[in-house]
């Protein structure tokens, strides 16, 4: 079954302890892409790559660092939480090339205390 | 940059009644998309419109993109309770690949 997933689906955590999101799809797209979902703001992407080793800042990177060493992976990192990071996060990916639908992993929510 | 506004932020109608959800773009858009997320699930696309002026259906739903490419609407025709969610478009942009910018959605309720 063509999907994308997340892990861990929940985290609660405190300010400053290092934490990582990972994110694995099985379509073979290159293009992968992850947002954050906050209530009124709608998605706002944070970063998202195009191929491995190959990453770009969305509209709202700050906090946050990504990897792509392989094509299926594209883990988030918050290297430094803090409370305003407090979030309901998607990791997505696409084929590239502008057409085509976008699949959604099944959502991580963070909460940073 | 690129920003896509979309309205209303909320809509409670009762079953039966249509709804409508309304996006607009500062620039001319390549493509738009449209998602649905239910509550407490993920987004799921929806449908993407091209061309200037193309409209779609997939049975009580109906999208268009208008002629100058820089708004879209989906159109519910008799809605259900299935229906309830947040409804997302997402416009693409030339020159800038893969991405897509999201409205801040609207989110649907529906009542018997």
């Amino acid at each position: 079954e063509a999907q994308v997933t997340q892990n861990p689906r929940y985290l609660i955590t405190v300010t400053g302890k290092k934490l990582t999101v990972t994110c694995s799809q099985n379509m073979n797209h290159e293009y992968m892409s992850w947002y954050r979902q906050d209530p009124g703001l709608g998605l706002r992407q944070i970063y998202y790559s195009m191929n491995v080793e190959v990453t770009d800042k969305g509209d709202v990177p700050e906090g946050y660092k990504v990897s792509r060493k392989e094509k299926r992976n594209f883990p988030l990192i918050l290297e430094s939480p803090s409370p305003n990071q407090t979030s309901l996060y998607f990791c997505a990916s696409r084929r590239p090339g502008g057409r085509g639908e976008q699949f959604f992993g099944p959502g991580t929510r963070l909460t940073v205390l | 940059g690129q920003q896509v506004m979309q309205i209303p932020q909320y809509q409670h109608v009762q079953e039966g009644e249509d709804f409508t959800t309304y996006c607009n773009s500062s620039t001319t858009l390549s493509n738009i998309q449209w998602y649905k997320q239910r509550p407490g699930g993920h987004p799921v696309f929806l449908i993407q419109l091209v061309k200037s002026g193309e409209v779609k259906k997939q049975k009580r739903l109906t999208f268009q993109f208008g002629e100058a490419k820089k708004n879209s609407s989906l159109h519910i025709t008799a809605t259900q309770t299935t229906d309830v969610g947040t409804y997302f478009c997402a416009g693409g942009y030339a020159g800038t690949a893969s991405k897509l910018t999201f409205g801040t959605g609207t989110r649907l309720q529906v009542t018997l």
